[in-house]
């Protein structure tokens, strides 16, 4: 089992509508997790993190984590066609390292 | 403030050639990271230095070593490229804290043909 399990996608979605992108970990140890957004040819760029048990709101971005059921998941709501994008759910353990999973790619139609 | 700066930013090698990929960060971070990123494979941990001094093997470390030269620079050497190595490779930086999240570099995109 990969460490760092993402819903497959691509995901396709209204401009207006909400994105919802799922993550599960294998790691009970994990600490802290990190969503991550990439545009094509560029960079991961920090967009959440979250590190306890309940929901984390910025923007039109909600990060919600749940560590009994080892799943946290990342919700845009009024998506815009700039959110088109690939999305990175990361987990850090208590060995430093921050491992990825594979990423889910979102397009917003217009 | 230039955050994390990886050179070069293209890169051709032939198969049994030798480079080394360089990466620095000025935001006086202590860790720092090593990633290749393949289409549908995500991004997967080659090396990290979790301090000055110190550096581990990630999931993918086979064809790669590394230096932590000082705090500021980690670098990535391929000393006989092959094929499979043509990637996207990413450096990254981040305070030791484990709530500190990964600050990227612009990537360094490497054929081996």
């Amino acid at each position: 089992q990969k460490e760092v399990e993402q819903n497959s996608g691509p995901l396709s979605v209204p401009e207006g509508a909400i994105a919802s992108l799922n993550c599960t970990y294998s790691d009970r140890g994990s600490q802290s997790f990190f969503w991550y957004r990439q545009y094509s040819g560029k960079s991961p760029e920090l967009i959440m993190s979250i590190y306890s048990n309940g929901d984390k709101e910025d923007g039109r971005f909600t990060a919600q984590l749940n560590k009994a059921s080892q799943y946290v998941s990342l919700l845009i709501r009024d998506s815009q066609p700039s959110d088109s994008a690939t999305y990175l759910c990361a987990l850090r353990s208590n060995d430093y390292k921050l491992s990825f999973g594979a990423g889910t790619t979102v397009t917003v139609r217009a | 403030n230039a955050g994390v700066t990886q050179t070069p930013k293209f890169q051709v090698l032939k198969t049994g050639q030798s480079m080394t990929l360089q990466c620095a960060q000025d935001m006086n971070h202590n860790s720092m990271y090593w990633y290749r990123q393949d289409p549908g494979m995500g991004l997967r941990l080659i090396y990290y230095s979790a301090s000055e001094g110190t550096t581990d093997k990630g999931e993918v470390p086979n064809g790669y070593n590394v230096s932590r030269l000082n705090k500021r620079e980690f670098s990535l050497r391929l000393e006989s490229a092959a094929p499979s190595q043509t990637s996207v490779y990413f450096c990254a930086s981040s305070e030791l804290e484990g709530s500190s999240p990964l600050h990227f570099g612009n990537g360094t995109r490497l054929t081996v043909t």
